[in-house]
């Protein structure tokens, strides 16, 4: 069964640090990949996509994510970490070009110390 | 674009009650999914429509979960007779062509 792999269930970082989440997939065929970011109770924003264009994928409050086929990684990462990115995040693929649902890892939880 | 809405927001009932969720999708979107998360878990797809048609359900949607999207707008989830493990955050997204999916902020769900 296809299936996302986030390593480590919990990040800490200090403030100014890089922040590197991990994330792999399980398919031979890439697929469409994507990272959310879900604050406490509430629901999840779009940080990034891959959709086969750029390998380097840049997204939203300083993130970005490199497509690696050759490892099926796609990891996060963003060069100085801000207190405010303290939060959940979960990698998710999508097969079957733009109309599938969504697989996601069970996410990573980031924390940044002062 | 006021983004997608769910409501309640939060629904506490007891064992055996049935409950019906509410998702508003973005407007322009004619693509609408539901999921389910639990606590220390990634969201798990339930089931998807395009327009008013439901195309798509997970093995996880039992015969006590039905959803609906009539007339292609919103959506609702009905849950019967409710039990202790359907306790959950269920999460509503919606896509148009791009495949970008946009989440509501989630309806918790507490069984007791």
């Amino acid at each position: 069964a296809q299936s996302v792999t986030q390593l480590g269930s919990h990040v800490s970082v200090s403030e100014g640090a890089l922040v590197l989440l991990r994330c792999n997939y399980s398919s031979s065929v890439p697929p469409y990949l994507f990272w959310y970011v879900q604050y406490p109770n509430q629901g999840l924003q779009l940080l990034l996509k891959y959709t086969s264009a750029a390998t380097l994928v840049k997204g939203i409050n300083g993130f970005e994510a490199e497509f690696k086929k050759s490892e099926t990684s796609f990891h996060l990462t963003k060069p100085s970490a801000h207190m405010s990115d303290a939060a959940e995040y979960f990698c998710a693929v999508m097969y079957g070009g733009s109309q599938g649902n969504l697989i996601f890892g069970k996410g990573t939880k980031l924390s940044v110390k002062p | 674009d006021t983004g997608v809405s769910q409501d309640p927001r939060h629904k506490i009932t007891k064992r055996g009650q049935n409950v019906t969720f509410r998702c508003d999708p973005i407007s322009e979107h004619n693509r609408l999914y539901w999921y389910r998360q639990t606590l220390g878990q990634g969201p798990e797809f339930l089931t998807y429509f395009q327009n008013e048609a439901q195309l798509e359900k997970s093995r996880l949607l039992s015969d006590r979960f039905s959803a609906e999207r009539p007339k292609g707008s919103f959506s609702t989830l009905e849950i019967q007779r409710t039990e202790q493990g359907d306790s959950a955050m269920y999460l509503c997204a919606s896509s148009h062509e791009s495949g970008e999916q946009y989440f509501g902020p989630g309806t918790r769900l507490t069984v007791t």
